[in-house]
């Protein structure tokens, strides 16, 4: 099973400010890296899949990059709605695993 | 649009059976494979199970492999999932979620809550 770890588990973050989530595999995933942000008492929602395509109707500022083993999610220019937490996950290998969430706060 | 509604969920004693439905609409539900991922109170995400559009392959994770069935009726648009010998670790708000490319997991319902209690 791969093992994800997102860090930090918190991240304090002003409106307008940019934000930087990170996900380390415990092996290679290559690009099957998604992302996911979940608010309070919803579903989580696809921001971002094989590693840096945005899903649809998912606003610009929602970016990805890296791959292998070390994957990041930008979101810059913070706005009120995205305040939220965020999960990656990998579907390299069954089962699929997912990181254990970055809660994105207001400072 | 893509519609995915759970139901089924309860509070149920140990040791119990329960079996969770997912009505599926705007998309044709036999090309998809199909998830059910569960979210214990508090806390993350925990992928439980897989079906193949056809349902002719299924795969579970391992807290939960010889305890669950994944099936589903396409003729329906109807996905099902049923945990028999549950246990406390078993509560938590189970959605379904379709897979739209291949391993990617594009949409999910709003989940069914399984408490699992005596």
């Amino acid at each position: 099973e791969i093992l994800m770890t997102q860090s930090p588990a918190t991240l304090s973050v002003s409106p307008g400010e940019r934000a930087t989530l990170s996900c380390r595999a415990s092996q290679s995933v290559g690009n099957n890296l998604a992302w996911f942000q979940q608010k309070p008492g919803q579903a989580p929602r696809l921001l971002i899949y094989d590693a840096s395509t945005r899903a649809a109707g998912v606003p610009a500022r929602f970016s990805g990059g890296g791959s292998g083993t070390e994957s990041t999610l930008t979101i810059t220019s913070l706005q009120s709605e995205d305040f939220a937490v965020y999960y990656c996950q990998q579907y390299h290998i069954r089962p699929l695993t997912f990181g254990g969430g970055t809660k994105v706060e207001i400072k | 649009q893509v519609q995915l509604v759970e139901s089924g969920g309860g509070v149920v004693q140990p040791g119990r059976s329960l079996r969770l439905s997912c009505a599926a609409s705007g998309f044709p539900f036999s090309n998809n494979a199909m998830h059910w991922v569960r979210q214990a109170p508090g806390k993350g995400l925990e992928w439980v199970a897989l079906i193949s559009a056809d349902g002719s392959f299924r795969d579970y994770a391992d807290s939960v492999k010889g305890r669950c069935s994944s099936s589903r009726d396409n003729s329906k648009n109807t996905l099902f999932l049923e945990l028999n010998s549950l246990r406390g670790e078993d509560t938590a708000i189970y959605y379904c979620a379709r897979e739209g490319i291949v391993g990617v997991v594009d949409d999910w319902g709003q989940g069914t809550l399984v408490t699992v209690s005596s």
